[in-house]
């Protein structure tokens, strides 16, 4: 079964300055997603960026990217130049090619620290 | 466009009651999704639907619960009967087909049940 593991329950940075979120999953697939949500205290979750695993090419969305490693089976978040709204729960999760299910890692909260 | 939309957004009721939670998707999606958050277990599926078709209903954890989606923009997850452990926050996603081929899910703003 596919596990999702975020293994840093807690980051803290301060404003304008660059934070990393780990995320390694484990998957006997080749072919597959693996995404980012952004849990505000609002609860509502928002896809922050996504990953193709057959795209060598890290993703980037503005200030979001990731540094994806298909090898070491890990998918990492850089945040740079962190603003007071980014504070939230950050999940990552996979999602196999063929099929829907999600499977989420059990979130790391970040803190911005003015 | 609404985005998923979700009723109600917090439910309290006591043990033993029944609980019936509302979703939305967006209009044109052909998937849809319940999910449930914890502390303790996280995020979790609980059952998907696939154009009205349920077609993974392995994480609905007991017969106490039951999903219904009756047409193509509403979906109904009931409680009967409700128990403290239920306590939770149960988030509706809808999907469909991008430009690429690929899904992505949206998600609603999701309904915190507390059940006494």
């Amino acid at each position: 079964a596919q596990t999702v593991t975020q293994s840093q329950p807690e980051m803290s940075v301060q404003e304008a300055e660059t934070v990393t979120l780990s995320c390694t999953y484990d998957t006997s697939e080749s072919d597959y997603y693996l995404f980012w949500y952004k849990q505000p205290p609002s609860r509502q979750m928002i896809l922050v960026i996504r990953q193709e695993a057959y795209k060598q090419q890290n993703a980037t969305e503005n200030r979001f990217s990731v540094n994806f490693q298909k090898a070491a089976k890990s998918f990492s978040l850089k945040i740079s130049d962190s603003q007071l709204g980014d504070a939230a729960m950050y999940f990552c999760a996979y999602r196999y090619q063929g099929a829907q299910k999600l499977v989420f890692g059990q979130g790391t909260r970040l803190t911005i620290n003015p | 466009d609404a985005g998923v939309i979700q009723s109600p957004r917090h439910e309290v009721t006591e043990m033993g009651q029944e609980v019936t939670l509302r979703c939305k998707p967006i209009s044109g999606h052909d998937y849809l999704f319940w999910y449930r958050q914890t502390m303790m277990r996280g995020l979790e599926l609980l059952i998907y639907f696939n154009n009205n078709v349920p077609i993974d209903d392995s994480g609905m954890p007991e017969d106490r619960f039951s999903a219904k989606m009756p047409n193509a923009s509403f979906s109904t997850l009931k409680i009967q009967p409700s128990e403290p452990r239920d306590s939770a926050v149960y988030f509706c996603a809808s999907s469909s087909r991008l430009a690429g081929g690929t899904y992505e899910q949206y998600f609603g703003p999701g309904t915190r049940l507390t059940v006494t």
